[in-house]
């Protein structure tokens, strides 16, 4: 079946404690992508990447890495988590970013940071 | 900047009911247009992906339409059924954007 797979999908943590939230595509997408949704602010874009160690900033990248070492995954990394990061987050992959493919998003990570 | 306008935020139908749900936007130089599913707290299903070119696409009981010159969509949902309850999301793939912009949502619930 064609997936986007997220883990952890429930994640609690404290202050300034690394975590890593995995993100792999089983579809040969170039394209992945991810996104934070939190009430009223609706889903904004953290990291994307074209290809394979090719990425850049979306609306909201503060306080958030990633890497792209292989194609079909798209770890992304807070280095120092804080409480203004509790958010649902989702990532996504597409064909072809640059054009009319649609986007195939994961089942999302709830992370709670206390 | 693109901007994605979902009206109305909430929707509550009785079941059977044929509905629309509305998306604007303010460019219209886009790719695509998708509309998405999420129910509370899990993650987005892609329903209709409408290329610019294109003017509708059906999926079974969904229509979705697409006027790019206007910057509008509708998501036609025809004999509503509760299963339907669910957050109704649209997205835009603006041309040039690595990104898709999303409305608000339209929080749909289908009574019984």
């Amino acid at each position: 079946e064609a997936q986007v797979t997220q883990n952890p999908r429930y994640l609690i943590t404290v202050t300034g404690k690394k975590l890593t939230v995995t993100c792999s595509q089983n579809m040969n997408h170039e394209y992945m992508s991810w996104y934070r949704q939190d009430p009223g602010l609706g889903l904004r874009q953290i990291y994307y990447s074209m290809n394979v160690e090719v990425t850049d900033k979306g609306d909201v990248p503060e306080g958030y890495k990633v890497s792209r070492k292989e194609k079909r995954n798209f770890p992304l990394i807070l280095e120092s988590p804080s409480p203004n990061q509790t958010s649902l987050y989702f990532c996504a992959s597409s064909l072809q970013g640059a054009f009319g493919s649609g986007y195939t998003f994961g089942s999302g990570t709830r992370l709670t940071v206390v | 900047k693109q901007e994605v306008t979902q009206i109305p935020a909430a929707l509550s139908v009785p079941e059977g009911e044929n509905l629309v749900l509305n998306c604007s936007f303010t460019d219209s130089a886009i790719y695509n247009l998708q509309w998405f599913r999420q129910d509370p707290g899990k993650g987005l299903t892609s329903l209709l992906l409408i290329q610019s070119s294109q003017r509708e696409q059906t999926s079974g009981r969904l229509n979705a339409s697409l006027d790019k010159s206007s910057g509008r969509s509708t998501l036609y949902i025809a004999a509503s059924q509760p299963g339907d309850s669910a957050t109704y999301l649209c997205a835009v793939k603006d041309q040039g954007a690595q990104k898709l912009v999303f409305g608000q949502g339209t929080r749909l619930t289908i009574n019984p």
